[in-house]
């Protein structure tokens, strides 16, 4: 899992292969949640988003997986490639105006 | 070209000195925000603000102050109370404030000489 504070946590794949990034979240009434995709020097950008009412959710590559019972997040993405090496957070919200961010998982795809 | 922009990208500061860092955005969005990212580590929040004229602390608010006297403009602004002031500031904005997706800026990197 994830908590902020802690040193980011790395994944490494070779490319063409699937990566899967997780991510434990804290507040069982948080009703939404985003993965964003950062890259060095740069804000975050928008993945994918889930509600709380759905258990899966796909885009472009990526997948997006809600389990409620452990409350844990997880990024599938297929066939991952360089240009998907960055640091990926999970992001939590829990109804009023504020995010909260995970620490993140730093993605390096091998070529 | 719609968007939320960040300036200036690489600040430096004196200590002891007030600086502050722009946000403006162009995406009629309500809700705007400012978080602090440190190496290796998440991002947290700094203050929020959901409409104009009202704004609220986040979780590390000590050492900051904000305004927002427009619904485009969200400066942060970083005085000399902040002790450990150098790191990666991130504005983002969002258009309900309420579990709707937010956009960031390309953020401001501050460092104290």
């Amino acid at each position: 899992g994830e908590s902020v504070g802690l040193h980011l946590p790395t994944l490494s794949v070779q490319e063409g292969d699937n990566s899967i990034i997780n991510c434990a979240y804290s507040n069982s009434a948080s009703d939404y949640f985003i993965w964003y995709k950062q890259e060095s020097g740069k804000g975050p950008q928008f993945i994918i988003d889930i509600r709380s009412n759905m258990d899966k959710r796909q885009g472009q590559r990526v997948t997006v997986l809600l389990n409620k019972t452990v409350k844990h997040l997880s990024l599938q993405i297929a066939a991952t490639q360089p240009g998907d090496s960055a640091v990926y957070f999970c992001a939590e919200n829990i109804g009023g105006n504020q995010f909260y961010f995970g620490t993140g998982t730093s993605l390096t795809v091998i070529p | 070209d719609g968007g939320i922009t960040q300036s200036p990208k690489y600040l430096f500061r004196k200590e002891g000195q007030n600086v502050t860092l722009s946000c403006e955005q162009n995406l009629n969005h309500d809700a705007m925000y400012w978080y602090r990212q440190d190496p290796g580590q998440g991002l947290r929040l700094i203050y929020y603000s959901q409409i104009v004229n009202d704004f609220q602390k986040g979780d590390i608010a000590e050492g900051y102050s904000v305004s927002r006297e427009k619904k485009e403009s969200f400066p942060l602004t970083v005085t000399s109370a902040q002790k450990n002031p150098t790191a990666f500031y991130l504005c983002a904005s969002s258009l309900q404030g309420l579990a709707t997706e937010a956009f960031f800026g390309q953020g401001t990197r501050l460092t104290v000489v």
